[in-house]
């Protein structure tokens, strides 16, 4: 069966620095790879997500995130964070089956400080 | 357009109560989704609705019941709330549930926060 790691519970970044957030998974086949974010009180809204191709994907607000099959690898970044940025983020993947296949991972806390 | 809806937003109800969460989707989707999300755990899959008439059973069924009353709504029932069942409720829909991952995006509700005394 297939799983995600977030190895950071919290993470705090400093306004303007450089933002890395890790994800692992563990999964036989070629994965469907998929980053959420959560802001406080809302639902989860797609960043971006990896099925084939480039392994570098680009996603909304500036994120991306690149595959890296020979570590079991998904991880987001951005080049500079904005206040705005602080919430929850959520690796996932899933089969090709459909996303009722889909396992999220215990997700990573972003504080950003001013 | 607003997406998917989720009624009622928080509610408190006592152990052995029973309650339905409603959820309904505006974009003409095919496939909904009912998670739960508890503190230091990932979203996980209580149901799902692949289309308009069939439901099935995800990671979490045990003591929830569905509904797919249209292909707008899918409401999620708990006969008799436990404690356990506290948690944050998440409804969400797809066009398609089989395949198409990548052409696809989940949309999410807003959640609704159940307390289960």
């Amino acid at each position: 069966a297939q799983s995600v790691t977030q190895p950071d519970i919290h993470i705090t970044v400093s306004e303007g620095a450089s933002l890395e957030l890790r994800c692992n998974y563990s999964y036989g086949a070629t994965p469907y790879l998929f980053w959420y974010v959560q802001s406080p009180g809302q639902g989860l809204q797609l960043l971006l997500k990896y099925f084939s191709g480039d392994t570098l994907v680009q996603g909304i607000k500036g994120f991306e995130a690149e595959f890296k099959r020979s570590q079991s690898s998904f991880n987001l970044r951005k080049p500079s964070v904005h206040w705005s940025d602080a919430a929850e983020y959520f690796c996932a993947v899933a089969k090709n089956t459909g996303f009722q296949k889909l396992v999220f991972g215990t997700g990573t806390r972003l504080l950003v400080s001013p | 357009n607003a997406g998917v809806t989720q009624t009622p937003k928080f509610q408190v109800l006592k152990t052995g109560q029973s309650m339905t969460l409603q959820c309904a989707q505006d974009m003409n989707h095919n496939s909904m989704y009912w998670y739960r999300q508890d503190p230091g755990m990932g979203l996980r899959l209580i149901y799902y609705s692949a289309s308009e008439g069939t439901t099935d059973k995800g990671e979490v069924p045990n003591g929830y019941n569905v509904s797919r009353l249209n292909k707008r709504e899918f409401s999620l029932r708990l006969e008799s709330a436990a404690p356990s069942q506290t948690s944050v409720y998440f409804c969400a829909s797809t066009t398609f549930g089989i395949g198409g991952l990548g052409k696809e995006t989940q949309y999410f509700g807003p959640g609704t926060r159940l307390l289960v005394l």
